[in-house]
Formats: C-alpha cells, structure tokens, sequence
C-alpha cells in the first residue's frame, strides 16, 4: 500500500515566523511532488510541485525534497493569516507518464496567529 | 475563467438513488481525474482519462460508480443506487502531461454529494 505520511496538527505560529510542513512516502520510484492548499470547505489548490533533490523556491514558499530519506517539506516564510488553511501533500504514483494518479497525504491544518 | 469547473456544486439526494456529476478540463488539458474526499482525508484517486480512453479505475470504484468522457473533453460520473457512505466531495481534475508542467493537476471546486 503506497502511503503519504503528513502530521494532522494544528500546527499554529505567530504572524510573520515561518511555517514548516512535512511529508514522507512510501513510494520509493516516485519522481513528482506537490503541495496543495485547501481552504475550510474548498477544493485543493496547487501552490508548489518539486521534481527534483534540493530546494524550489515561490515567492514565500519553499518546497524541499530529499529522495533518499524519500522526505518532502514546504517552508512558508513571513506566514500571514490568509495562510491559515489545510496542507495536502501529494505523490505521482509510479514513473513517468504512464500512471498519472496522485496520492495525497490526510493534510497539515495550519492556523497562523495574528 | 477557464479552470476546471464542475456542476452540481451541490447534491442531495435519498439513499437508492442515481446521481451523475459533471466536470469540464481546462481546454487544453487531456488528461483528467475523479477523486473523492471525506471530512478529514486528503482526496482519493477514483479514475482517469486520457483524451477519451479511461486507463486507470482504483479499486474504490465499486460497480455502481461509472465514469465517461465520450468526446475527450468534459466527463461524467455517474453514481448508481447511491448509499450514505457515498457523501463525500467529488472532485475533478485535469493536467498537460507534458513540458516542465509534469502532470501538475488542477482541481475544479468539487461536487458535494449528500445521501439522506
């Protein structure tokens, strides 16, 4: 059973600190990863995909990944309250384009302090 | 706009009954997806297309679920004989696999199904 691991939280930090989320796969021939925001009642929103080893970097957002210790995170700089949202990792099953299903880990619910 | 959108946002309907749901890609996109999401849990892969051909049915898709997308462009879900374990979130997805995009996908605003 392929598995995306997430912390359920809540995860809280004051406005302005940063904000690091994490997730682990079982997966170990997974080559894309994602980050999804997910408002309270919403559906999941793209904010970030890493393919490879080290660090991408969005305006505020971070994702890192580290294939060996198959070890993904996001890092949310100067976290503000609109941040305040469920965080949904996401791994392509399998390699390449043949399979194209995402498996989504249970989310992060993050609250941002003012 | 030209995101992934879906129709009925809502649905409520009595156990035993059909339900069928709507989801029109992004234009260009050729793929798209079906998941599921209850309270609590991230979304689950129900099926895929590509252009008009489904290549992938996960196991949760019991038999009273059946999904098309006859001309390669919008798809449907149908639910047959619906039961309560059936609430849930309906989502639909589409993607480009190709360029630097990677299969990314992006989500319509769901379906909320409700069986009383």
């Amino acid at each position: 059973q392929k598995e995306v691991e997430q912390n359920s939280g809540p995860l809280s930090v004051p406005e302005g600190a940063i904000a690091s989320l994490n997730c682990t796969y079982s997966d170990r021939v997974s080559q894309s990863f994602f980050w999804y925001r997910q408002y309270s009642g919403k559906s999941p929103e793209l904010i970030m995909s890493i393919y490879s080893n080290g660090d991408k970097e969005d305006g505020r957002f971070t994702a890192q990944l580290n294939k060996a210790s198959q070890y993904v995170s996001l890092l949310i700089r100067d976290s503000q309250p609109s941040d305040s949202a469920t965080y949904l990792c996401a791994v392509k099953e399998g390699y390449g384009g043949s399979q194209g299903n995402l498996i989504f880990g249970k989310g992060t619910k993050l609250s941002v302090k003012p | 706009d030209t995101g992934v959108s879906q129709d009925p946002r809502h649905k409520i309907t009595k156990r035993g009954q059909n339900v069928t749901f709507r989801c029109d890609p992004i234009s260009e996109h050729n793929r798209l997806y079906w998941y599921r999401q209850t309270l609590g849990q991230g979304p689950e892969f129900l099926t895929y297309f590509q252009n008009e051909a489904q290549l992938e049915k996960s196991r949760l898709l019991s038999d009273r679920f059946s999904a098309e997308r006859p001309k390669g462009s919008f798809s449907t879900l149908e639910i047959q004989r619906t039961e309560q374990g059936d609430s849930a979130m309906y989502l639909c997805a589409s993607s480009f696999p190709g360029g630097s995009s990677y299969n990314e996908q992006f989500f319509g605003p769901g379906t909320r199904l409700t069986v009383l």
